[in-house]
């Protein structure tokens, strides 16, 4: 039973335009929520975060927005580059069970 | 500070084998984890220590074991290597559990 959901396996977008990258959750006890970037070969990296008490956050270029009613979240990314090609993760986390769960991913790719 | 670092960072086994996976992190974080990733699996939790001296199972601990050495360390044992063991492993580490994961380079096994 998945519990966070990235439909989309891929996106392609032309740099310079919005990217919005989606995530649906079913376990209403998640109450944080995290987007993580991820290149090849490497680690994933993390991006932005929201907590359930906030329905939108901002950092640079990276929008997070969350709608509980819905259980669904969104990232956008405006505008996009090139560099932001890779894998992203979205993640969820409630409860004292110091746990994450993640999606598994879309590929994003940004063509100059 | 160097984070979050693994070793090896690529390893080759025949099924049967043993071999441990290090981990190690110098940012005084509490929580430490272990992750597999597949190719359309995204990442799933095999064990994770919520503070030194305690782990728990999380959602593929089977074939795994693991030992939370000190507060920077936790490795992740495989006592007998399987195909199916065939993974990228990740080793992340948080302040105090369930708040922003910092993710290692990973380690790429193969088992043949």
């Amino acid at each position: 039973d998945q519990q966070v959901k990235q439909n989309s396996p891929s996106l392609s977008v032309q740099e310079g335009r919005i990217s919005i990258l989606n995530c649906d959750y079913t376990n209403s006890m998640f109450d944080y929520f995290l987007w993580y970037k991820k290149y090849p070969a490497e680690g994933p990296t993390f991006l932005i975060s929201i907590s359930s008490i906030k329905d939108k956050n901002e950092d640079g270029r990276f929008t997070v927005f969350l709608n509980k009613s819905a259980k669904h979240l969104s990232l956008h990314i405006v505008p996009s580059q090139p560099g932001d090609s890779a894998v992203y993760f979205c993640a969820a986390e409630g409860g004292s069970n110091y746990k994450l769960t993640f999606g598994k991913g879309t590929l994003l790719t940004v063509n100059p | 500070n160097a984070g979050v670092t693994q070793t090896p960072k690529f390893q080759v086994l025949k099924t049967g084998q043993s071999m441990t996976l290090q981990c190690a992190q110098d940012m005084n974080h509490n929580s430490m984890y272990w992750y597999r990733q597949d190719p359309g699996m995204g990442l799933r939790l095999i064990y994770y220590s919520a503070s030194e001296g305690t782990t728990d199972k999380g959602e593929v601990p089977n074939g795994y074991n693991v030992s939370r050495l000190n507060k920077r360390e936790f490795s992740l044992r495989l006592e007998s290597a399987a195909p199916s063991q065939t993974s990228v492993y990740f080793c992340a580490s948080s302040p105090t559990g369930g708040e922003t994961q910092y993710f290692g380079p990973g380690t790429r096994l193969l088992v043949l």
